[in-house]
This record gives C-alpha cells, sequence and structure tokens, in this order.
C-alpha cells in the first residue's frame, strides 16, 4: 500500500492528453514539492517533473506537471508512442521520508 | 554529465547482509546529495536512504534499523549495507543523486540483487 495514490493505469490515443493523478495528504504533497518519474520498460527511472512543475533539461514541454492542495497531476500532450511506460509521483512526508505513488502504467493505444 | 554506477553481489543469504557500492563520476562529489532507491521485481520504487559528502544521513523509518549508507569521497563512492535480509529484500538497487536529497535527477541503471539460499 504506497503513501500516495496513483490509477494503476491509463492509456491514450496518439496525438491525445493524458492526464495521471496522484493523491495524497497534508503530510506529504500537502506541505512539500511533488516531483515525477519516467520509467521505460527495463530502464532506470528519469526525472521528469521537479517542484510541481518544472522541467529538467531536455524533457519535452509536452509534459507538464501540478499541483493543488494534497493532490498533483501529470499532463501529457501530443501522446507518442515513445511516451509508453511507468509513471511514478514522489514527495517528502513529514514521517522523515521519501514516499513514492504506485505507478501508472501508460499505454499508448 | 553525471554517471552512476551499482557494483556488488547478485545473491545473498536469507540473514545475511547485502552490500552495494556506488561509483560516481562527472563532478565534485560534495556538489549532490546520494541515495539508494529500491524496486522489488513488477513493484514500485521505495526510497531507502541518503548520505551528503560531510557524512550526514537519513534513512527511511521503515529500514533504518537494518541500513548504513556510507561515503569515500577519496574513490568517489558511496555504499550500502542492507542486514538480516530476507526473501523481501530482493529487488533492482538503484543509486541515484541530486542537488536535494528529496529528489534524483541522476539514477543507475541498478543492481538486481537476490535473496535466496
Amino acid at each position: 500500500q504506497s503513501v500516495l495514490t496513483q490509477p494503476p493505469s491509463a492509456s491514450g490515443t496518439p496525438g491525445q492528453r493524458v492526464t495521471i493523478s496522484c493523491s495524497g495528504s497534508s503530510s506529504n504533497i500537502g506541505s512539500n514539492y511533488v516531483y515525477w518519474y519516467q520509467q521505460l520498460p527495463g530502464t532506470a527511472p528519469k526525472l521528469l517533473i521537479y517542484r510541481n512543475d518544472q522541467r529538467p533539461s531536455g524533457v519535452p514541454d509536452r509534459f507538464s506537471g501540478s499541483k493543488s492542495g494534497t493532490s498533483a497531476s501529470l499532463a501529457i500532450s501530443g501522446l507518442r508512442s515513445e511516451d509508453e511506460a511507468d509513471y511514478y509521483c514522489a514527495t517528502w512526508d513529514d514521517s522523515l521520508s521519501v514516499v513514492f505513488g504506485g505507478g501508472t502504467k501508460l499505454t499508448v493505444l | 554529465q553525471v554517471q552512476l554506477q551499482e557494483s556488488g553481489p547478485g545473491l545473498v543469504k536469507p540473514s545475511e547482509t547485502l552490500s552495494l557500492t556506488c561509483s560516481f563520476s562527472g563532478g565534485p562529489i560534495s556538489s549532490y546529495y546520494w541515495s539508494w532507491i529500491r524496486q522489488p521485481p513488477g513493484k514500485g520504487l521505495e526510497w531507502i536512504g541518503y548520505i551528503y559528502y560531510s557524512g550526514i544521513t537519513d534513512y527511511n523509518p521503515s529500514l533504518k534499523s537494518r541500513v548504513t549508507i556510507s561515503v569515500d569521497t577519496s574513490k568517489n563512492q558511496f555504499s550500502l549495507k542492507l542486514s538480516s535480509v530476507t526473501a523481501a529484500d530482493t529487488a533492482v538497487y538503484y543509486c541515484g543523486g541530486g542537488y536535494d536529497f528529496k529528489f534524483f535527477q541522476y539514477w543507475g541503471q541498478g543492481s538486481l540483487v537476490t535473496v535466496s539460499s
């Protein structure tokens, strides 16, 4: 049981816009930044979004993050086949630990 | 270009200590916080803990009693020891780093460690 709640799966067709939600509480998302990671099949995770809505250099602007209260979202616009991956949200929890969501498997139909 | 590489045994016996090392290149080790994260097969990510070059550490409360992370700045390496392992500790272990201990800009490729007799 993960501290942060994500839908186990999401899907979309090429060109569509898809959003992935991440729900937490006042002790984690409600009081800390949210981060998003993309894990392509068989590879290590990659930082996609930091501090709620910032993109590291090299991450396409098709990826965007937002946070409101105790929830956060990752949006992917102009969906492409290479976006098929697992996506994880993460944040700091006031219990003194980095916590992750359970992950969302994105399928591009 | 920051690069991380994990190394260590791929098989550990139950009740023994898992030991992994992460070698870092591409900048001064003092610039970043260094972490270990693991992922059981087919499951999600779990943060294990971090170390700063000065030796300051913090660990996941659920693993704290069994974890030790250390750093060797002269070798640009940091290490993980997890004691009294069980099958539940079987996972891909990643080393990671970043400007803040709360997120991971850089990742190693991962090292699968299986706990089995």
